[in-house]
């Protein structure tokens, strides 16, 4: 079964600041997807990703898909608490119409 | 437009008690899961339905869980009895047939065996 794998596992930025979060997969990414958990919430979508070397934007955050790779990367630019949270990468395992998710990584935001 | 809705939000029960959770999609969402999300781990998926028919529950432990959705719309999720294991935050997603696989969650209820 695929598997994916998220670094960091945890990152503590002070605000104003950059950040990357990669998202490497076991096998074929079919469709990549990017969601944010607050502590005791469902997921919110951000966005899904196709085609390799697709990136898309949502405000401050930029996803990139590199299908050579099997990996895709959340860039936040420039930081705020807002953004903080567990971000989780989710593939289409095998075009089948379900999602298997990494771990997470957990952002904290500093003022 | 309304979200996915779930109750209850928390639940805490001793083990080899029962527990049902409930869980309304984003209206004319075909398409229904249940995942079960084990602290400091990704969502790992439970059962998905097709309108009311089961298109995957290969990771569902059939022993203790159970899920129905009678009528195509709303759905429960069961375990009985509940093990320490169970404890976890468990989430129902929707998505429409014809609308990509994108997934929209609910707010997830939080379960605590003791």
């Amino acid at each position: 079964s695929q598997e994916l794998e998220q670094s960091p596992q945890s990152l503590i930025v002070q605000e104003g600041k950059n950040l990357t979060i990669n998202c490497t997969s076991s096998k074929t990414l079919y469709g990549l997807y990017w969601y944010k958990q607050k502590y005791g919430e469902g997921l919110i979508f951000l966005m899904m990703l196709q085609k390799g070397g697709e990136e898309k934007s949502h405000e401050k955050i930029t996803a990139k898909l590199d299908e050579k790779k099997q990996q895709s990367s959340l860039h936040i630019t420039a930081s705020q608490p807002s953004h903080a949270g567990i971000y989780l990468c989710g593939a289409d395992e095998e075009g089948f119409q379900k999602l298997v998710f990494g771990t997470g990584t957990r952002l904290l935001v500093s003022p | 437009e309304a979200g996915v809705a779930q109750s209850p939000r928390y639940k805490i029960i001793e083990k080899r008690q029962s527990v049902a959770f409930w869980c309304n999609p984003i209206s004319g969402h075909a398409t229904l899961y249940w995942y079960q999300q084990i602290l400091g781990q990704g969502p790992k998926l439970l059962i998905q339905f097709q309108n009311n028919g089961v298109v995957d529950d290969s990771q569902l432990p059939k022993d203790r869980f159970s899920a129905e959705r009678l009528k195509g719309v709303d759905s429960t999720l069961k375990i009985q009895p509940a093990k320490l294991e169970d404890s976890a935050v468990y989430l129902c997603a929707s998505s429409p047939w014809r609308g990509g696989i994108t997934q929209y969650f609910g707010p997830g209820t939080r379960l605590t065996v003791l």
